[in-house]
């Protein structure tokens, strides 16, 4: 069972390119959350996903920024027009479905962006 | 404002002693504690949860102390051994709030010395 699958795990974008981050949750979860770790910090919340369905998108930025889980393929995370600030690593988990709800998450290696 | 807090940036401990990581948190609604472990380059790993129901939480080196009404809990690993040298972060979600999501502490880095 594979786990937790970003691509690519480097990306290097000039100032207004736009970045695409992918993820693959593991096999059988139905639940992505998106998170960004700057230097030195820890990790922020930014999208949590079901299938076609944003469920929480409190931490995004409100411009630039969005995310899909479309009901086939990846989670995609989009940039636009991307800005120095941005550089960071991006971080994807995924969780399963229960009745319960509380389960962990598991991550992926995450995306290192690189604006220059 | 932070909702969870881990307010020691760094520990440094002696290879076979307890290592005890702390963190605090704000928000009433948090039901589910989670810790994970993260290497440079590398994703979070899962280690040990704890749900509101219970107070302590045991997983062989690794147990998880859970303190309601103090809204603390803390990460106790029993020994310590050099590979447990990561950042470690806790975290929480509340499962009433309608979303799942888990909000991370900015994590302690922890140094275990052989």
């Amino acid at each position: 069972n594979a786990g937790v699958m970003q691509n690519p795990r480097h990306l290097v974008r000039r100032r207004g390119q736009e970045a695409r981050l992918r993820c693959s949750p593991m096999k059988g979860h139905s639940h992505v959350y998106w998170y960004r770790q700057l230097p030195e910090e820890g990790l922020k919340f930014m999208v949590y996903l079901q299938k076609e369905n944003i469920i929480d998108e409190s931490g995004m930025p409100k411009e630039r920024f969005s995310a899909e889980f479309p009901k086939e393929g990846p989670s995609i995370l989009r940039i636009q027009q991307v800005v120095r600030g941005d550089s960071a690593a991006y971080f994807c988990a995924s969780s399963p479905w229960t009745a319960r709800m509380n389960t962990e998450a598991f991550f992926g290696q995450g995306t290192r962006l690189t604006v220059v | 404002d932070q909702q969870v807090k881990q307010n020691s940036p760094s520990l440094s401990v002696q290879e076979g002693r307890i290592s005890i990581l702390n963190c605090d948190y704000t928000n009433s609604m948090f039901d589910y504690f989670l810790w994970y472990k993260k290497y440079p380059a590398e994703g979070p790993t899962f280690l040990i949860s704890i749900s509101s129901i219970k107070d302590k939480n045991e997983d062989g080196r690794f147990t998880v102390f859970l303190n309601k009404s103090a809204k603390h809990l803390s990460l106790h690993i029993v020994p310590s051994q050099p590979g447990d040298s990561a950042v470690y972060f806790c975290a929480a979600s509340a499962s009433e709030e309608g979303t799942y999501k888990y909000i991370f502490g900015t994590g302690t880095r922890l140094k275990v010395l052989a």
